[in-house]
């Protein structure tokens, strides 16, 4: 089955400094990868996806990720992060390339990130 | 253009009570999912819809039913409340495609007593 690790629960980080959010993933097959972000008491929005192709895909708000296919991994950075980019971010994976197009999603347990000035 | 609407927004039950969680989308999508959201637990899904007429257990099925009403609607249920249902529930929709977005609603905050 596959899964999802986020290596951090919480990362604190200044304002106008970098960050990167740790995602590893478990399959032995092609993966689709996914990050989403949820904003104080809001639902969950996508930032970006990686499906094929390059393995460097660029999001909303500034954000984007690496897909590495040797580490399993799918960070997500961002050069300079501000006040309004405090919220918890989740990694998924799309579980359905066991069979069919069902597109279900398993999560991380999320990252908070908290940007202090 | 609302996306994913969510009824109610919180609601406090007394353990046994039953409830229905109503979820609408007007994106013509195919595939709807109803998860739930425990702190330091991510979001599991409980069941979902991949097209009108038809629905499947997700991870953590038990102690809740689901009814897809049409294309647009699709409702969760618990029929005996247990405090350990105490969460936030997120419904959300997507096409069939598993390259799809998938888009949530508000969330429900409920709390079982």
């Amino acid at each position: 089955a596959q899964s999802v690790t986020q290596l951090d629960s919480q990362v604190p980080v200044f304002e106008e400094a970098p960050v990167e959010l740790r995602c590893n993933y478990s399959s032995s097959v092609s993966v689709y990868l996914f990050w989403y972000v949820q904003y104080p008491n809001q639902g969950l929005q996508l930032l970006l996806k990686y499906l094929s192709g390059s393995t460097l895909v660029k999001g909303i708000n500034g954000f984007e990720a690496e897909f590495n296919k040797s580490q399993t991994s799918f960070h997500l950075r961002k050069p300079s992060v501000h006040i309004s980019d405090t919220a918890e971010y989740f990694c998924a994976v799309s579980d359905s390339v066991y069979g069919g197009s069902q597109g279900n999603l398993i999560f991380g347990k999320g990252t908070k990130l908290s940007v202090k000035p | 253009n609302a996306g994913v609407t969510q009824t109610p927004k919180f609601q406090v039950l007394k353990t046994g009570q039953s409830m229905t969680l109503q979820c609408a989308q007007d994106m013509n999508h195919n595939s709807m999912y109803w998860y739930r959201q425990d702190p330091g637990m991510g979001l599991r899904l409980i069941y979902y819809s991949a097209s009108e007429g038809t629905t499947d257990k997700g991870e953590v099925p038990n102690g809740y039913n689901v009814s897809r009403l049409n294309k647009r609607e699709f409702s969760l249920r618990l029929e005996s409340a247990a405090p350990s249902q105490t969460s936030v529930y997120f419904c959300a929709s997507s096409s069939t495609d598993s390259t799809d977005t998938q888009y949530f609603g508000p969330g429900t905050r409920l709390t079982v007593l």
